[in-house]
């Protein structure tokens, strides 16, 4: 299995700019999870994917930020416009439901490093 | 508003010595885990632990969960280079898949 996929590995833009970010999530499940990680704030939880419903989006930021999962295997979260505080680096995690009234394990991608300049 | 307060936030020490790190909360979860982070890379899932009291043991790493379901700690034993990066434990309510995590422990073993 290859594991969540998430590209570009590196991202360098000008504050201004449209940025997207992709996640492919390990096949057959049904859980996909978009993180923004920080020395500052540490790991955070941006928004989660159900059967690709979005579930809970409260900790998306501000407007500047939008995720959508168009299919099971695919999901983009977009910043526009990206800002300097905006860097960060963004995890796409997946996790499968075995609806045992517990919580799943989550696998994560590499991670996508952002730097606005 | 749920938090996990993740206690030391760096730690150094040498290859051999024994350590604790520590996440405590006001909250009561139904369950926590521990996942650990190597530089460059997504965090891996060491461990969940599920019932108050709760001791798991994976090698030389062994983690308990506090008898109330706010707490937990991982111990590790004659830690070796190897078991350098961050830690971080998360926790989650009954049977929902959103975790909220702590801030990490960054652990250095020096050989």
């Amino acid at each position: 299995d290859a594991g969540v996929i998430q590209s570009p590995r590196h991202e360098v833009t000008e504050m201004g700019q449209e940025v997207t970010l992709r996640c492919k999530p390990i096949s057959g499940h049904d859980y996909l999870f978009w993180y923004r990680q920080t020395m500052m704030r540490g790991l955070e939880l941006l928004i989660y994917f159900n059967n690709n419903v979005p579930i809970d989006d409260s900790g998306m930021p501000e407007d500047r930020f939008s995720a959508k999962m168009p299919n099971a295997s695919f999901s983009t979260l977009k910043i526009q416009p990206s800002e300097p505080r905006d860097s960060a680096v963004y995890f796409c995690a997946s996790s499968f439901s075995t609806r045992a009234l517990r919580t799943d394990t989550q696998y994560f991608g590499p991670g996508t490093r952002l730097t606005v300049l | 508003t749920q938090l996990l307060e993740q206690s030391p936030q760096f730690l150094s020490i040498q290859e051999g010595e024994n350590l604790t790190v520590y996440c405590n909360s006001s909250s009561v979860f139904s369950s926590l885990q521990w996942y650990r982070q190597e530089p460059g890379e997504g965090p891996v899932l060491l461990v969940t632990v599920v019932t108050g009291g709760e001791v798991k043991k994976l090698k030389r790493l062994t983690f308990q969960f506090g008898d109330a379901r706010k707490d937990s700690s991982l111990h590790i034993t004659a830690a070796q280079p190897g078991d350098t990066g961050l830690y971080l434990c998360a926790g989650a309510d009954w049977g929902a898949q959103k975790l909220v995590f702590g801030q990490g422990t960054r652990l250095t073993i020096n050989p």
